[in-house]
């Protein structure tokens, strides 16, 4: 039983397009975050949401919009898709607000 | 400068030496630290966790905190092909976030 699951696992799409990534976790954590990982493999905070209130809002644009209906789920919808959004976006959850953080298996999106 | 420094490596070590990795952090506010490890295609998974200066061990694994000088380092001994992987520092800084290093990759060689 996977703890933290997305889907899609691979995403393919051309630029100005819009998508979803969905994230559930059955760890029964209270937080749950998006993080976006560069092709120079740096792990940065987009969002995150503490049972589904949002607590912190990285400067990402607002073309990227988090949705949590509730607590075991948060979903990550992207509009307008630009070639700089090609990353991994990780999905992960957590007990306390960042402590010890429980990831999905990632999200690769490609925008072409 | 960023606010964690991790050399981007590759470390390369033999088999069943001793792999050395380092991470030195800016903020002095930063009060948990964690190390993640990273294998290639993979999504990050916890190592370990240490919270007060000096050492925690666990199996092969040994965390080092040191506050004063800001660094944490992770040892792992007798390193094996299987923990061929990057390696992710983070912490948490004055605003609560967890922030990661760029991570080290280890390479340990049969």
């Amino acid at each position: 039983d996977t703890a933290v699951s997305q889907t899609p696992k691979y995403l393919v799409t051309q630029m100005g397009n819009d998508k979803s990534i969905k994230c559930e976790q059955n760890l029964g954590h209270d937080t749950m975050y998006w993080y976006k990982q560069d092709s120079k493999k740096f792990l940065k905070i987009m969002f995150s949401y503490n049972n589904k209130e949002l607590i912190i809002n990285e400067t990402v644009p607002n073309r990227f919009s988090p949705k949590s209906p509730d607590k075991a789920h948060l979903n990550l919808h992207i509009n307008s898709l630009e070639l700089g959004d090609s990353a991994v976006y990780f999905c992960a959850s957590s007990q306390v607000a960042f402590g010890e953080l429980f990831f999905g298996e990632g999200s690769r999106l490609t925008v072409l | 400068q960023k606010e964690v420094e991790q050399n981007s490596g590759p470390l390369s070590v033999p088999e069943g030496a001793i792999a050395s990795l380092n991470c030195t952090y800016s903020d002095r506010v930063s009060q948990s630290f964690f190390w993640y490890r990273q294998y290639s295609g993979k999504s990050p998974e916890l190592i370990m966790s240490i919270y007060s200066n000096g050492d925690k061990e666990d199996g092969r694994f040994t965390a080092q905190l040191n506050k004063a000088s800001q660094y944490v380092s992770l040892l792992i001994r007798d390193s094996q092909p299987s923990d061929s992987a990057t390696y992710l520092c983070a912490m948490n800084n004055a605003g609560n976030m967890l922030t990661f290093g760029g991570g080290t990759r280890l390479m340990v060689k049969p």
